[in-house]
């Protein structure tokens, strides 16, 4: 069955600094992967999303993942972290029905000046 | 951008009382979602639906009920709240008609406190 862990609940870094949120998954069959950005009081927004096209992917907002099969990884960076990035952050992938997305915990990000 | 709209956004209400959480989109997807959300955990799904006349059972065992009757409309019901239903509700669509997910857009949600 797909899964999705995501290492780390809470990140803290500076106003500037390299921002690296994990995510691990479990699939058995070739995954769909998705990175989603949650700002207080407010619901999901699509941030960048991996459909096997090409392994680095490229979102909204400066963001980018990186899909590596050999580490089960999707991680998402951003070389510069904005005090307005300081949000929860999902990472999922398409159950292998195909019918819906499985949610990792989520990290919090925050995000001192 | 996204328009899917879930009404109410905040609801304090007691214990047995029955409640519905309304959700609506304007993008003609045929795919819709409720997922429940609690602070520090996965978001789970309860409920999906492929279409009209179409609804079936998520992840997570629920006591809630979906209707889907027109293409825009995905309401959930509890008939008889209790305090363990308090929780964020979170709708959500999708525009994919082939066999993956595809990217989902989430309402800003519906967050039920039941004393």
């Amino acid at each position: 069955a797909q899964s999705v862990t995501q290492l780390g609940s809470h990140v803290s870094v500076s106003e500037g600094a390299l921002v690296l949120l994990r995510c691990n998954y479990s699939s058995s069959v070739p995954p769909y992967l998705f990175w989603y950005v949650q700002y207080p009081n407010q619901g999901l927004q699509l941030l960048l999303k991996y459909t096997s096209a090409a392994t680095l992917v490229k979102g909204i907002n400066g963001f980018e993942a990186e899909f590596k099969k050999s580490e089960t990884s999707f991680h998402l960076t951003k070389p510069s972290a904005h005090m307005s990035d300081a949000a929860e952050y999902f990472c999922a992938v398409s159950n292998q029905a195909g019918t819906a997305l499985i949610f990792g915990k989520g990290t919090t990000l925050s995000v001192s000046s | 951008e996204a328009d899917i709209y879930q009404t109410p956004r905040y609801l304090v209400i007691g214990t047995g009382k029955k409640i519905t959480l309304e959700c609506s989109q304007t993008m003609g997807h045929d795919k819709m979602y409720w997922y429940q959300q609690d602070p520090g955990m996965e978001l789970h799904l309860i409920h999906y639906s492929y279409g009209v006349n179409s609804t079936e059972k998520g992840d997570l065992s629920s006591e809630s009920t979906v209707s889907r009757i027109r293409t825009e409309h995905f309401p959930l019901t509890l008939e008889s709240a209790r305090p363990s239903h308090t929780s964020q509700y979170l709708c959500a669509s999708s525009e994919s008609r082939g066999g993956d997910t595809g990217e989902l857009f989430f309402g800003e949600g519906s967050r039920l406190t039941v004393l």
